[in-house]
């Protein structure tokens, strides 16, 4: 089945850094990679999804980037600020979501003001 | 429009009980998933029930269990807890299989097992 990996785990940064946060995953028919945000106490937040027939989408501060041909795909955030610090994750599905998300383990954001 | 809710939000059981955790969607959202958030294992996806009936299943035992209603509010229920089922649950909703571009997730339940 899939197996998406995410790295790095923990990442650091001062308020105004930008952050990338790198996945890859292994079903080379996943085709529906979404990211969410956790703050703590509450359920993940989709914050931005793309599809595998598109490379790349922004929005605001944040864009996502995919390579097929390598199967991974990344988070860019510019501009942090402390309210980005939060647990991030990336997830794969098929069929352009019909199927089952698999999630990364999660990435742990911290903006330092 | 209330987002998705579930209750209770924090529970203590013993090994060997069982435990029934419930999620009530957003308002006109008829499919439910359920996923187990643990620091090691990350967030893992159980199943998700779609017009009362389930559409997907995760790879876990059968001990794990769910169910939903004619409103669309879903119960998954765990038999035999295991010092291991320890984790955070939570629930999400999207008016439709297929649209995760407008999935919600709840708060979650906190399981603890003793």
């Amino acid at each position: 089945g899939e197996n998406v990996e995410q790295h790095p785990s923990t990442l650091s940064v001062q308020e105004g850094d930008s952050a990338v946060i790198k996945c890859t995953y292994s079903d080379s028919a996943s085709n529906y990679f979404p990211w969410y945000k956790q703050e703590l106490g509450k359920g993940p937040q989709l914050i931005i999804d793309i599809r595998s027939n598109v490379g790349e989408k922004k929005d605001q501060r944040i864009a996502v980037t995919l390579n097929k041909t390598a199967k991974h795909f990344s988070l860019h955030i510019t501009e942090t600020q402390p309210e980005d610090s939060a647990v991030y994750f990336c997830a794969a599905s098929k069929k352009g979501g019909s199927e089952k998300l698999v999630f990364g383990k999660g990435m742990k954001l911290t903006v330092n003001p | 429009k209330a987002g998705v809710t579930q209750t209770p939000r924090y529970l203590i059981k013993t090994r060997g009980q069982q435990v029934t955790l419930s999620c009530s969607p957003i308002s006109g959202h008829r499919s439910v998933s359920w996923y187990q958030q643990t620091p090691g294992q990350g967030l893992q996806f159980l199943f998700e029930y779609f017009s009362e009936t389930q559409r997907n299943k995760g790879n876990f035992p059968g001990r794990f269990s769910g169910r939903q209603f004619s409103n669309s509010r879903s119960e998954m229920n765990v038999s035999t807890l295991e010092l291991g089922d320890s984790a955070l649950y939570l629930c999400a909703s999207r008016p439709r299989a297929g649209a995760f571009n407008e999935q919600f997730f709840g708060p979650g339940t906190r399981l603890t097992v003793l």
